[in-house]
């Protein structure tokens, strides 16, 4: 069965205290793995797609890689502002439904 | 661009009652899926839509439906309400081509009583 675990459920950092989430993944025929971040009581805002293991992306203090069993997301001196819910999803098979870990709840304090 | 847009962003209704949920994708975006959010089951995937037809089911009993119309918005309908089905509804649009972005709405925040 396809599934998607993230680690840890929360982080707190400290502004300018670098970390990295993680996102292990199970899945038959990986079409994609994606992350989004979440504000509270809003829609997943998309962040990255990788498709091949070794691929890296960066947007601003955030960079995604991704090999073969898990992907990291890496935070570089964060800011409050990056504060969010960070979600990992993975699309496999023949199908476009994506399967969501259940999240890092992210807080970064000044 | 705007992006996906979502109607009501906020509904009450009873246990047994109806609700019908609209979804707007981008423009030019073709695919449409609904995703129920929930607090201890995360983002569940219920359907997808492609050009008027569904294309993939979750796995949610037969009161959660949709359609999808020939400008590509979608609707989904919940029938006979349960307290259960309380959540944060959310539509994702995807641009039919090799690559697999979804984009999300905002999201419709359902309170079953």
């Amino acid at each position: 069965e396809d599934q998607v675990t993230q680690s840890p459920e929360a982080l707190r950092l400290q502004e300018g205290e670098s970390s990295s989430l993680n996102c292990s993944y199970t899945v038959s025929g990986l079409r994609g793995l994606f992350w989004y971040r979440q504000d509270p009581g809003k829609g997943p805002e998309f962040l990255f797609t990788l498709y091949s293991a070794g691929e890296e992306k960066e947007k601003e203090r955030l960079k995604a890689t991704l090999t073969k069993k898990e992907s990291f997301l890496h935070i570089t001196a964060p800011k409050p502002e990056d504060s969010a819910t960070y979600l990992c999803a993975v699309q496999a098979g023949g199908y476009n439904k994506l399967i969501f870990g259940a999240g890092t709840r992210l807080a970064v304090h000044p | 661009k705007a992006g996906v847009t979502q109607t009501p962003r906020y509904l009450i209704k009873t246990r047994g009652q109806q609700v019908t949920l609209s979804c707007s994708p981008i423009s030019g975006h073709r695919s449409v899926s609904w995703y129920q959010q929930t607090p201890g089951q995360g983002l569940q995937f219920l359907f997808e839509y492609f050009s008027e037809t569904q294309r993939n089911k979750g796995n949610f009993p037969g009161r959660f439906s949709g359609r999808q119309f020939s400008n590509s918005r979608s609707e989904m309908n919940v029938s006979t309400l349960e307290l259960g089905d309380s959540a944060l509804y959310l539509c994702a649009s995807r641009q039919e081509s090799s690559y697999n972005e979804q984009f999300f709405g905002p999201g419709t925040r359902l309170t079953v009583l």
